[in-house]
């Protein structure tokens, strides 16, 4: 299956830390990715991990891959109120034309 | 210097009509995509080209056509609009095999009344 969920919503104080969750069922997928779309825009990859990692930390960003559960999670530090946008997980799979991307999941970032 | 560029941003037109959207890339990527976001923001891809050849067509209506001219470009014809076809479409490109990301325009919003 391609199935990549997210939880819609999820909203935060600034200053705090964010966890946004997704769930994949494809467990032949090579990269996973997250990606950031403000509103009126296009999506900005935000960061990337291999399947055969397990964590990844980008600065603000950490990403952590549970293969065996095909569970990802990107947890943003010190939440700011410019993080406000949609996050979207998306999978390659691999030998394939193509990015599934989950459902989306709306970042709102209380001052 | 834009990576991935389509025109045009805003479309709003009447049932019926017929449109394109254009998508242009400067990547040198070999592989491109059209996505669907509808009003919920879910994305679904429509089609994939690779070198100019159709790999992907996710049940899709016949009234949409994908014409890929050259390696850099991918346009989006769709025949007979309907309310339904109202969204963003977004154009992307990527590199096969490197498994790197996918690129994404600033999406079309299309709007059918």
């Amino acid at each position: 299956g391609e199935d990549v969920e997210q939880s819609l919503f999820l909203s935060v104080r600034e200053g705090d830390s964010s966890v946004i969750n997704c769930t994949y069922t494809d467990s032949s997928s090579t990269y996973l990715y997250w990606y950031k779309q403000e509103p009126g825009a296009g999506l900005q990859l935000l960061t990337y991990i291999f399947s055969n990692m397990d964590m990844k930390q980008d600065q603000r960003l950490t990403v952590l891959l549970n293969k065996k559960d095909k569970h990802l999670s990107l947890r943003i530090a010190d939440t700011q109120t410019g993080d406000s946008a949609i996050y979207f997980c998306a999978e390659s799979i691999a030998g394939t034309y193509k990015y599934i991307f989950g459902t989306g999941t709306r970042l709102k970032v209380l001052a | 210097d834009t990576a991935v560029s389509q025109t045009p941003k805003y479309l709003v037109t009447q049932m019926g009509n017929d449109k394109s959207i254009k998508c242009e890339q400067n990547l040198g990527h070999d592989t491109m995509y059209w996505y669907k976001q509808d009003s919920k923001k879910f994305l679904k891809i429509m089609f994939s080209y690779n070198n100019k050849e159709l790999i992907i067509n996710e049940t899709v209506p016949n009234r949409f056509s994908p014409k890929s001219p050259d390696k850099a470009h991918l346009n989006l014809h769709i025949n007979s609009l309907e309310l339904g076809d109202s969204a963003v479409y977004f154009c992307a490109s990527s590199q096969f095999g490197q498994n790197t990301e996918a690129f994404f325009g600033q999406g079309t919003r299309l709007t059918v009344v």
